[in-house]
């Protein structure tokens, strides 16, 4: 079965530092994308990385990044030097065997 | 380029009455999603077209919901009749291609079923 689990319901980190949002799969398909998007209070979603199951590279964006460890079986997004507009929800999501799957998201707050 | 196109932004309906959701994807992308969002269920993906042709409708809650996209650059989701747990945000996305690409999300219409 195909899965995708974000354990942290919600995290809180000071403004300017380093923050870590775990994120775990499982699948059958070797070809797989691991995704991640953020969604503000206004309610939009917007895509911040991927990264491809054969990708040799860890997926880098700015200030995101994606720790990819294949054999764990997680792809944690890392958003360095926290900003308060870093405030959202945050979802890993995963393309897999045709389908697309979801995590429940993390609530990250970033205080100033 | 304008993003993906969503309309209406918010739909206020009655329990019974038929619902009609659009979309407007990226110019040049030839895969759509219509996502479905909820407080219980999170987020979850109804159907998706790849070059006009429907691949997946696993995720349709049942055949009141239908959807449609006649051409590259329009799709509908269709709700009928609508009953209150039909309530939700419905996000329409679409990527570029099906495998390996991100997907871009509109903004969404979030329908109210009284």
């Amino acid at each position: 079965a195909q899965k995708i689990t974000q354990t942290q319901p919600g995290m809180f980190v000071q403004e300017k530092e380093a923050v870590t949002l775990d994120c775990t799969y499982d699948t059958s398909d070797p070809s797989y994308g691991l995704f991640w998007y953020k969604q503000p209070s206004s309610g939009e979603m917007i895509f911040l990385i991927y990264q491809g199951s054969y990708d040799q590279q860890n997926a880098t964006e700015g200030r995101y990044s994606l720790n990819f460890q294949k054999a764990r079986k997680s792809a944690n997004l890392v958003i360095s030097a926290s900003q308060l507009g870093d405030s959202a929800m945050y979802f890993c999501a995963m393309r897999a065997v045709g389908q697309f799957y979801f995590g429940t998201g993390t609530s990250l707050t970033v205080i100033p | 380029d304008a993003g993906v196109i969503q309309s209406p932004r918010h739909e206020v309906t009655e329990m019974g009455q038929e619902v009609t959701l659009r979309c407007k994807p990226i110019s040049g992308h030839n895969s759509l999603f219509w996502y479905r969002q909820t407080m219980m269920r999170g987020l979850e993906l109804l159907i998706y077209f790849n070059n006009n042709v429907p691949i997946d409708d696993s995720g349709m809650p049942e055949d009141r919901f239908s959807a449609k996209m006649p051409n590259a650059s329009f799709s509908t989701l269709k709700i009928q009749p609508s009953e209150p747990r039909d309530s939700a945000v419905y996000f329409c996305a679409s990527s570029l291609r099906l495998e390996g690409n991100t997907q871009y999300f509109g903004p969404g219409t979030r329908l109210t079923v009284l």
